[in-house]
């Protein structure tokens, strides 16, 4: 019940083109739902993040879209660039859950 | 812009060796964490710890495992006697509150011969 499923695995998108991340969790005890952005041999860096009041969070080319009714809550890159290229992990947390659950992770790569 | 540092960034261990992998929060958080990361796997979460005590730990945190906050600025987390499944890459993390932004430090990876 504590787990996070993120798809794809991979995803190629052309310059400019829009990237879409999905996961979708089960526990209804989460309540905070980040995405984070990994470079080869760093750590994971926040990228945006989205609580359940809302359905949708935009900053810059990154969107959240968050269905609480589904359990299931996306990313979105919009005008992709070569430098989003990178390894995006969703995750959950929450009151009750101090440690954040991630997805598997999706390799995102960005062909100019 | 204040990060979380992990030191040191490498290391190579002989099985059965105990190994004290280093971290400096945030200077103002009070919320410290680990996870580790097994090569192309996915971040998992280790243990929590606030207020000089474990507030949560995962079933991977068994014996081997622990943490200290030896003074008010490092967070370590000490590997008794490493076995070849510990190489990972472990993460620090902290947060300022309890469900907040979770800052990752750089890692260090471990490798375990």
């Amino acid at each position: 019940q504590q787990q996070v499923k993120q798809s794809p695995q991979s995803l190629i998108v052309q310059k400019g083109g829009i990237s879409i991340i999905n996961c979708a969790y089960e526990n209804t005890a989460f309540d905070y739902f980040p995405w984070y952005q990994q470079f080869p041999g760093k750590g994971p860096a926040l990228l945006i993040a989205i609580r359940p009041d809302v359905s949708e969070k935009k900053e810059g080319r990154f969107t959240i879209s968050f269905n609480k009714s589904a359990k299931q809550f996306s990313l979105h890159i919009m005008d992709s660039q070569p430098g989003d290229s990178a390894t995006y992990f969703c995750a959950a947390g929450g009151t009750s859950y101090g440690k954040l659950t991630f997805g598997q992770g999706t390799i995102l790569t960005v062909h100019p | 812009e204040p990060e979380v540092t992990q030191t040191p960034s490498h290391q190579v261990t002989q099985m059965g060796q105990e190994v004290i992998l280093r971290c400096v929060p945030i200077s103002n958080h009070l919320y410290f964490y680990w996870y580790r990361q097994i090569l192309g796997q996915k971040v998992e979460f280790l243990v929590s710890f606030y207020n000089n005590e474990i507030s949560e730990k995962s079933e991977i945190f068994d014996d081997q495992f622990s943490v200290e906050r030896p003074d008010g600025s490092n967070f370590t987390l000490k590997i008794r006697s490493t076995k070849l499944e510990d190489s990972a890459m472990y993460f620090c993390a902290s947060s300022e509150e309890r469900v907040e932004t979770q800052y990752f430090g750089p890692g260090t990876r471990l490798l375990v011969l």
